[in-house]
């Protein structure tokens, strides 16, 4: 299966920990995601990669919430002091930089945590 | 970024089509219209993409008026599998995609 891929597929952690999350994308594309989904609700963008370079950054990522992308492949999202409120569903996307559907996105499977 | 509004939630029964209209009055010259697909525990799915007049794939069409205030998402023939939320976006860059609530579509037998 050459999807994108998420681990750990569920997290549960205590107050305060921290928690570090990966996707590996699509290996030809250059383009990775990052969203945040809570229940009932859309997912929410937190920010995005082009190769390695960390373009864009939504104000729902605050200092606790750092991301990676070395070497242009995988990801990591990790989250510091956690609270309860960062209790969601967090999902990886990658897209091509070509082809005629620009803005089609690839979804991992999520990363449900639970912070207790 | 054009902000887009959908039904809530639609009901449906088995093997009739369905149809998702999406409002997105401030759309820009360059934003597209695309619907995803999201069931339980899964990540969103890409359905189908337009910019203007009517688009068909394999699983669904997509119909934009000349003035492409608005959209909608057509389904043939639903089964149990369809039901889903399905989102409308719009969007002119690659870097934000802004979802909505969506719309909760239950197909019922």
């Amino acid at each position: 299966d050459t999807g994108v891929s998420q681990d750990p597929r569920h997290k549960i952690t205590k107050r305060g920990q921290n928690v570090t999350f990966r996707c590996d994308p699509i290996s030809e594309h250059n383009r990775l995601y990052w969203y945040r989904q809570t229940l009932g609700q859309g997912p929410e963008f937190l920010t995005y990669f082009q190769n390695e370079a960390q373009l864009e950054k939504s104000r729902l990522l605050s200092d606790r919430f750092s991301a990676e992308r070395p070497k242009g492949s995988f990801s990591t999202l990790e989250i510091q002091r956690t609270e309860q409120g960062d209790s969601a569903m967090y999902l990886c996307a990658s897209s091509p930089t070509t082809g005629s559907l620009i803005y089609e996105q690839y979804f991992g499977p999520g990363t449900r945590l639970t912070v207790t | 970024l054009a902000k887009t509004t959908q039904p809530i939630s639609m009901d449906s029964y088995e093997g009739q089509e369905v149809n998702i209209t999406c409002s997105h009055n401030n759309i820009a010259t360059n934003d597209y219209i695309t619907w995803y697909q999201q069931f339980p525990s899964q990540g969103p799915r890409f359905i189908i993409q337009g910019y203007k007049t009517k688009v068909t794939n394999e699983v669904a069409s997509l119909f934009i008026p000349a003035d492409r205030k608005s959209s909608t998402l057509s389904l043939p023939r639903v089964s149990l599998s369809d039901t889903a939320v399905y989102y409308c976006l719009v969007d002119g860059g690659y870097q934000k995609v802004t979802f909505g609530t969506g719309t909760k579509l239950q197909v019922i037998p």
